[in-house]
């Protein structure tokens, strides 16, 4: 069965700091990955996807992520992260089609910046 | 255009009570999914839809009906509301692309429910 992981909860860092957040998947096959932002009140908004070729992918707002098939992760990254930044992240998995059509998130983590 | 909207933005059931989420998108997109958000459980997919008159179930399906008479509406009913439903419910919509009913998905802005 799929699952993910975000061992953070909570990460806290400075502004004009780097950023990484972490998501662990457990799938059989080559999945389609996600990340998604929920600033608060707010639905969700696509960060960027991967689902085959260059496993270094970059989103919007400067964020980029690489997936590494050898430790089923796919970490999130930013260089430089702005106050704007501090939201709750979201890593999913999803799958369609002959392995079957569904869509897992992660729990979430919770991003503060602080001055 | 507007996007997704969904209605209403909260609304107070009392058990055992029915309601409808509505959920509508102008950007004529293929896909279309409900979830629900718990804290600290993400979101989980309840229905979705990959076309008109035709509708599958996801994760969490039970005390949830739907239906897609159109392109643009996707409307989410609850048959007899309980405590657990308690949630914030989203629709997303998508255009079909590479990733299915999951690449791309455009949310709404949610809808609070409490069943008391």
């Amino acid at each position: 069965a799929q699952s993910v992981t975000q061992p953070d909860i909570h990460i806290t860092v400075s502004e004009g700091a780097s950023l990484e957040l972490r998501c662990n998947y457990s799938y059989g096959a080559t999945p389609y990955l996600f990340w998604y932002v929920q600033s608060p009140g707010q639905g969700l908004q696509l960060l960027l996807k991967y689902f085959s070729g260059d496993t270094l992918v970059q989103g919007i707002k400067g964020f980029e992520a690489e997936f590494k098939r050898s430790q089923s992760s796919f970490n999130l990254r930013k260089p430089s992260v702005h106050w704007s930044d501090a939201a709750e992240y979201f890593c999913a998995v999803g799958a369609y089609g002959e392995y079957g059509n569904k869509l897992v998130f992660g729990a979430g983590t919770i991003l503060r910046v602080k001055s | 255009n507007a996007g997704v909207t969904q209605t209403p933005k909260f609304q107070v059931l009392k058990t055992g009570q029915s309601m409808t989420l509505q959920c509508a998108q102008d950007m004529n997109h293929e896909y279309m999914s409900w979830y629900r958000q718990d804290p600290g459980m993400g979101l989980r997919l309840i229905h979705y839809s990959v076309g008109a008159g035709i509708t599958d179930q996801g994760e969490v399906p039970n005390g949830y009906n739907v239906s897609r008479s159109t392109t643009e509406d996707f409307p989410l009913r609850l048959l007899s509301a309980a405590p657990s439903q308690t949630s914030v419910y989203f629709c997303a919509s998508s255009p079909g692309l590479a990733g299915g009913p999951w690449d791309t998905q455009y949310f709404g802005p949610g809808t609070r429910l409490t069943v008391l």
